[in-house]
């Protein structure tokens, strides 16, 4: 069985720094993708960035990055230049591409507080 | 990415009674899933919503409890039946086009049962 593990319940940073995210992932699959999502205070969920397992290049959107190290099964997430708005819930999500069920299995969560 | 409206967007109901939770999709989805996140948790996956089948549940969720409809390609209800208090949560719907491409969610209806 898959397994998605945020150790970190609370972040916080400073507005305009950079913050790190940890996740780390349990599967016995190759074929598989992984998610970032952010939950602010409205409880929408919001998709932050996608990863395929297959893919060696970190996935970038903006100022949000990924750290994808397969083999250490890790998946962090890094937010440059931090903004308020950036304050939410932040989840790890593991999908199995073998299985084509499209389910999600989450971590978590880590609270994240940008202070101004 | 598909716009989801979900409704109602939050409930207060008695313990013993039944809310269904409405899900629309502006286009139409191959994969309809519905998620439970108790308070201050992550979220649980309950069901597959399956189009013109039954959904397919998840261990510890059962149909009798929380029966799921998928009349169209657009379109899933969630009903949370005789409720109690354990069942105050908040309950989102997720859609994905595809196999195996990103979900994205409704707003999510925070149930409260007293």
């Amino acid at each position: 069985a898959q397994t998605v593990t945020q150790s970190q319940p609370e972040m916080s940073v400073q507005e305009a720094e950079t913050v790190t995210l940890s996740c780390t992932y349990d599967t016995s699959e190759n074929n598989y993708y992984l998610f970032w999502y952010k939950q602010p205070p409205s409880r929408q969920m919001i998709l932050v960035i996608r990863q395929e397992a297959y893919k060696q290049q970190n996935a970038t959107e903006n100022r949000f990055s990924v750290n994808f190290q397969k083999a250490a099964k890790s998946f962090s997430l890094k937010i440059s230049d931090s903004q308020l708005g950036d304050t939410a819930m932040y989840f790890c999500a593991f999908m199995n591409g073998s299985s084509n069920t499209g389910k999600l299995i989450f971590g978590q969560g880590t609270t994240l507080q940008v202070k101004p | 990415s598909a716009v989801i409206s979900q409704k109602p967007s939050r409930d207060i109901c008695q313990r013993g009674t039944s809310l269904t939770i409405q899900c629309q999709v502006d286009s139409q989805v191959t994969m309809m899933f519905w998620y439970r996140q108790q308070p201050g948790q992550s979220l649980t996956l309950i069901a597959t919503a399956n189009q013109g089948s039954e959904a397919t549940y998840e261990s510890g969720f059962v149909i009798d409890k929380f029966p799921i409809s998928r009349p169209n390609l657009t379109f899933s209800t969630l009903t949370v039946s005789n409720m109690s208090p354990e069942d105050s949560s908040i309950y989102l719907c997720s859609v994905a086009e595809s196999m195996n491409t990103e979900a994205f969610f409704g707003q999510g209806t925070r149930l409260t049962v007293v």
